[in-house]
């Protein structure tokens, strides 16, 4: 089993849509839980960060982390056609030591349709 | 501020040569990172250093994979000799305090390599 699974999509909507994206974890030790969003032929980009459970808003971003089921979602409410893009989620665990690098999941390819 | 810089951008070879890539971090970041990016994957680390020593590089193949980083700045990474496999997007990634905090990586465009 994989250390963070992640649906690759494509995932195709209609611009307005709420959208779903997830990611499932093995690792109970991860801490840090971020989305970070890749358009073609560019680097990924920090969209959201979480710190444990719970809920995290931003604009039409929502984060939300359920550690007892390993399970952490990002919603994009009211899509754009400039949301199309890959979306990865990334998670870490939490130590003194300075360099815990960042395990990513394969993205999900998302298509916001005009 | 800049951002991560990589070069070259594209590069593509015969397997069995060789090919560097170059990275120049976000200014004052300590903590540099290498990550191979397959299509249709998410990104895989390979190397992490921490200013100039290396904090993790157990993915990195070894036997054909090398990384630098000078002076605790720009970092190289080559392969040697380069396998058709190798092909894959290499990024480049800084972050100002490694794991500390959300430790949010910057990262590069990336240098996509392809072996014929």
């Amino acid at each position: 089993q994989k250390e963070v699974e992640q649906d690759p999509g494509p995932l195709s909507v209609p611009e307005g849509a709420i959208v779903s994206l997830n990611c499932t974890y093995s690792n109970s030790a991860f801490q840090y839980f971020m989305w970070y969003r890749q358009y073609s032929r560019k680097g990924p980009e920090l969209l959201m960060y979480t710190y444990s459970s719970g809920n995290k808003e931003d604009g039409r971003f929502t984060a939300q982390v359920d550690k007892s089921s390993k399970y952490i979602s990002l919603f994009i409410r009211d899509s754009q056609p400039s949301d199309s893009a890959t979306y990865l989620c990334a998670m870490r665990g939490n130590t003194n030591q300075a360099g815990t690098a960042l395990i990513f999941g394969k993205g999900t390819t998302l298509s916001v349709s005009s | 501020e800049a951002g991560v810089a990589q070069s070259p951008r594209y590069k593509i070879i015969e397997k069995r040569q060789s090919v560097a890539f170059w990275c120049n971090p976000i200014s004052g970041h300590a903590t540099l990172y290498w990550y191979q990016q397959i299509l249709g994957q998410g990104p895989k680390l390979l190397i992490q250093f921490q200013n100039n020593g290396v904090v993790d590089d157990s993915q990195l193949p070894k036997d054909r994979f090398s990384a630098e980083r000078l002076k605790g700045v720009d970092s190289t990474l080559k392969i040697q000799p380069a396998k058709l496999e190798d092909s894959a997007v290499y990024l480049c990634a800084s972050s100002l305090r490694g794991g500390q905090g959300t430790g949010e990586l910057f990262f590069g465009e990336g240098s996509r390599l392809t072996v014929l």
